[in-house]
This record gives structure tokens, C-alpha cells and sequence, in this order.
């Protein structure tokens, strides 16, 4: 079983739509999760991270965790074309406090 | 905010030699290093984790010969990849974290390495 494990996509979404990604991890010690955009050929850029169970609000974006499934996922209302990008999720490994990322899902919004 | 400036951005080289690749942490004092590949339409993978000072921690399957880490400084750490093959090619990407923040992990622009 992977680490971390996330739909590789695409997901296809209608500019405006909201855009739902999904991620869950086998370890259930992990404490805090990462959502990171990347672009072809870029480094990830930090969206958010949440540590508690529930939601976290940024934006457009929103982090919903829930520890006891051991899932985190992120919303993005109001997509946009320059939304279009792979979307990595990445956990805090408590062993060696290292991040360990997702195969990341490639978002596609169309215009 | 945290930055970390990461040298070369591209490189080629032939097979058999070495490249270093840097990672400065220009805005605060990175005391762990992360060192990340990845490939082609691929996730990063973590190779790497070094501590300012101590020996770094390779993650399995990574060649500590190979892939030689220095972490003297708390703001340098480098990678170099020594003997290079084709399959060594890929995107290097580190990643610094300062001491008792367990939420900022700062990332490199990435070096894309080419070997020929």
C-alpha cells in the first residue's frame, strides 16, 4: 500500500465549477497535510496545509481533513484556466518528520 | 517569506561526470535539507534527508555513493551526482525546514538534469 495515494486524473472541470480532489494516507500517525500546485517543468507551490480535522478556508480553496478515514482533500470554487496543473497531496510522514507526496492529479479546466 | 535559491537550474552533462547541484536558504536557516527526484510524469520522490552537521538519511533503494550530500552550513546544502548515467536524468528539487516549524517547507526552484 502506498503512503499517500491520490487519482492521477485528468479531471476535466468547466471554468467556474468547483473542482474536487481527493487524497488518503496509510499512516495514521501523520499529523499535518499538504496541498502543492505544480506546473510543467516547476517546482510545487504551497496552496494550504491542515493539521485538525474539519475545514480550512483560503481563498478559493478549501481543505477538508478527516483523520479517522484518513483522507484530506481540496476544493477549489470558481475554477479557472490558469487552475490547470497537477495537484500534489503531501503527508508529514512522523517517521523522520519527512513529506511524502502523492502521485499528484492533473486538473484540467476548461474554458 | 522563506526562500530557497536552488543552482543550476538546467544542466547537461556527459555520462560518467559529476554534477553539484546547490540550495542556498537566503532568508533563514534551513537545519533539515530534503532532496527530491522526479521523473517524467511522475510525483516527487524523496531521496534524501540531511541535517546541518550530521550524515544524511537516504531514503531505500538511493546509492549514498552515489549521490553525494553535504549539509555544513545552515544554509547550504548540495547534491552531486557522481558518475552520471542517462537514467540519472531528471528534475532534483530540494527542500529546506528550519528548526521547530513543522508547517514550512520551502522548496527550490528545481535543477532539470541532463545526462548525455
Amino acid at each position: 500500500q502506498k503512503e499517500v495515494e491520490q487519482n492521477s486524473g485528468p479531471l476535466s472541470v468547466p471554468e467556474g465549477a468547483i473542482a474536487s480532489l481527493n487524497c488518503t494516507y496509510s499512516d495514521r500517525g501523520s499529523q499535518s497535510f499538504f496541498w502543492y500546485r505544480q506546473y510543467s517543468g516547476k517546482s510545487p507551490e504551497l496552496i494550504m496545509f491542515i493539521y485538525s480535522n474539519g475545514d480550512k478556508e483560503d481563498g478559493r480553496f478549501t481543505a477538508q481533513l478527516n483523520k479517522a478515514s484518513q483522507y484530506v482533500s481540496l476544493l477549489i470554487r470558481d475554477s479557472q484556466p490558469s487552475d490547470s496543473a497537477t495537484y500534489l497531496c503531501a503527508v508529514n510522514i512522523r517517521y523522520g518528520n519527512k513529506l511524502v507526496f502523492g502521485a499528484g492529479t492533473i486538473l484540467r479546466v476548461k474554458s | 517569506g522563506a526562500v530557497v535559491s536552488q543552482h543550476p537550474s538546467w544542466v547537461i552533462c556527459k555520462s560518467g561526470t559529476s554534477v553539484k547541484i546547490e540550495c542556498r536558504s537566503l532568508d533563514f536557516q534551513a537545519t533539515t535539507m530534503f532532496w527530491y527526484r522526479q521523473f517524467p510524469k511522475q510525483s516527487l520522490m524523496l531521496m534524501a534527508t540531511s541535517n546541518e552537521g550530521s550524515k544524511a538519511t537516504y531514503e531505500q533503494g538511493v546509492e549514498k555513493d552515489k549521490f553525494l550530500i553535504n549539509h555544513a552550513s545552515l544554509t547550504l546544502s548540495t547534491l552531486t551526482v557522481t558518475s552520471a548515467h542517462p537514467e540519472d536524468s531528471s528534475f532534483y528539487i530540494c527542500s529546506g525546514r528550519k528548526t521547530g516549524d513543522n508547517y514550512g517547507y520551502t522548496f527550490g526552484s528545481g535543477t532539470r538534469l541532463t545526462v548525455v
